[in-house]
């Protein structure tokens, strides 16, 4: 079965340093992925989408990537700030399927 | 440009009763899906409507029902509520299929006794 995972752990880094989230699935060929944030009590908000054919997407201080052949996509923060302190979600999809599957998320705390 | 609502935002019923959530789509939006999201999980996707039809639907049993009405706004209806129920559920709409970026509301929070 489908299955994404990301790192369940939270991941805490010091205020301006670089933060790397990891998203890994199998059984799985999406045509893309799609990455958003999620603040406590809030529904998830959608940051960034990446096609397969795209090795790597830039927004402003955000960067995600996309490895087909690795299965994985990486989302980095740079110069992280503690308003970047949130749960982050994954989630690859495909064209034909109107179903979004996220993964658990990874919470992210920046420490000033 | 109003986005997602829901209502109510709390909700507390207890083991056997029903529940009705509602979701108004973004502007413009005319695809409505329902999510429930444990706590510290990732949201689950129960179904989406388009054209007031039941499109998609994931691993939620048949106590899970839903409505689109011509206005595109949608309910969510649970019958017989279990305490693993208890949840937030999130509605989320969008506007191109293709891609089926989503844009949720805040979620409706249910807890059952």
């Amino acid at each position: 079965s489908q299955k994404i995972e990301q790192n369940s752990e939270a991941l805490n880094i010091q205020e301006g340093k670089t933060a790397t989230l990891t998203c890994n699935y199998t059984n799985y060929s999406p045509a893309y992925l799609q990455w958003y944030r999620q603040d406590p009590g809030r529904g998830p908000v959608f940051l960034l989408l990446i096609r397969e054919n795209e090795k790597e997407k830039r927004k402003e201080r955000l960067k995600v990537t996309f490895d087909t052949t690795l299965k994985q996509s990486l989302f980095h923060i740079t110069a992280s700030q503690p308003a970047d302190s949130a749960t982050y979600l994954c989630a690859p999809s495909n064209n034909a399927g109107n179903m979004l599957t996220f993964g658990g998320g990874t919470r992210l705390m920046v420490k000033p | 440009d109003a986005g997602v609502t829901q209502s109510p935002t709390h909700l507390i019923k207890t083991r056997g009763q029903q529940v009705t959530l509602r979701c108004s789509p973004k502007s413009g939006h005319d695809t409505v899906s329902w999510y429930q999201q444990a706590l510290g999980q990732g949201p689950q996707f129960i179904f989406q409507y388009y054209e007031e039809e039941e499109r998609q639907r994931g691993n939620f049993p048949d106590r899970f029902s839903g409505h689109q009405f011509p206005n595109y706004s949608s309910e969510l209806n649970v019958n017989a509520l279990l305490l693993g129920d208890s949840a937030l559920y999130l509605c989320a709409s969008s506007g191109t299929p293709a891609l089926n970026i989503q844009y949720f509301g805040a979620g409706t929070r249910l807890s059952v006794l």
